[in-house]
């Protein structure tokens, strides 16, 4: 199974862009890209996904390599609220999720 | 207003009596999932269903069973819970369509049972 790879922890200044790599190097071609947060032991939360391109939405941007066997989720300007454990997930055919062991983001004043 | 439903949200029971954790949502979604989280391990998922009456399991589908009646519903049954069932359990819902699942999921607030 396709598995993903992320950094335990990370910090950031508050203010300052979070930059949250990704490993996917055994992803498959119809494989999308999601990444979720949780806070605390709430239920998960959507931040975006793609499956080749690059996207933005109103929370962060999501850069995929050409080969797509990585990604990275930016924040452009993190604040003390979106301290929370970051979730890189790809979704395949057939409606199986595979989860990453998270990133926990620190964002410090 | 949008959302997944969870019952109960907190549960302490003992071993081997049968117990059943329900799922609902609102939005007329296809996809519906159930996750158990541990700490260190994250979400791993244990069933999911692609619509009505079509089920499949995850990860850790062992000592679990889901059925989907239909499309609102997606409990979530223990039928002899064991202490290494003690975890925090979501459910999920999605209207990604076909195989690609191309839409994100919705979470519910999350179930913690406990089993003594």
């Amino acid at each position: 199974d396709a598995k993903t790879t992320q950094p335990p922890s990370m910090d950031c200044a508050e203010g300052r862009a979070a930059n949250l790599p990704c490993n996917h190097s055994t992803i498959s071609g119809n494989e999308y890209v999601y990444w979720y947060r949780q806070i605390h032991s709430q239920g998960p939360q959507y931040i975006i996904h793609g499956l080749k391109n690059n996207e933005t939405n109103e929370m962060a941007s999501l850069i995929i390599t050409e080969d797509r066997k990585s990604s990275t989720l930016i924040l452009p300007h993190a604040t003390l609220r979106d301290t929370a454990v970051y979730y890189c997930i790809l979704v395949r055919r057939g409606g199986k999720l595979i989860f990453g062991q998270g990133t926990e983001l620190s964002v410090k004043p | 207003e949008a959302q997944v439903t969870q019952n109960p949200r907190y549960l302490i029971t003992v071993t081997g009596k049968k117990l059943t954790v329900t799922c609902s949502q609102n939005m007329n979604h296809e996809y519906m999932s159930w996750y158990r989280q541990d700490p260190g391990l994250g979400l791993r998922q244990i069933y999911y269903s692609m619509n009505v009456e079509v089920t499949d399991k995850g990860d850790v589908p062992e000592g679990y069973k889901v059925s989907r009646k239909e499309k609102r519903n997606f409990p979530l049954i223990l039928e002899s819970p064991s202490p290494n069932q003690t975890s925090l359990y979501f459910c999920a819902s999605s209207s990604g369509t076909g195989g690609g699942l191309n839409q994100p999921q919705h979470f519910g607030d999350g179930t913690r049972l406990s089993i003594l």
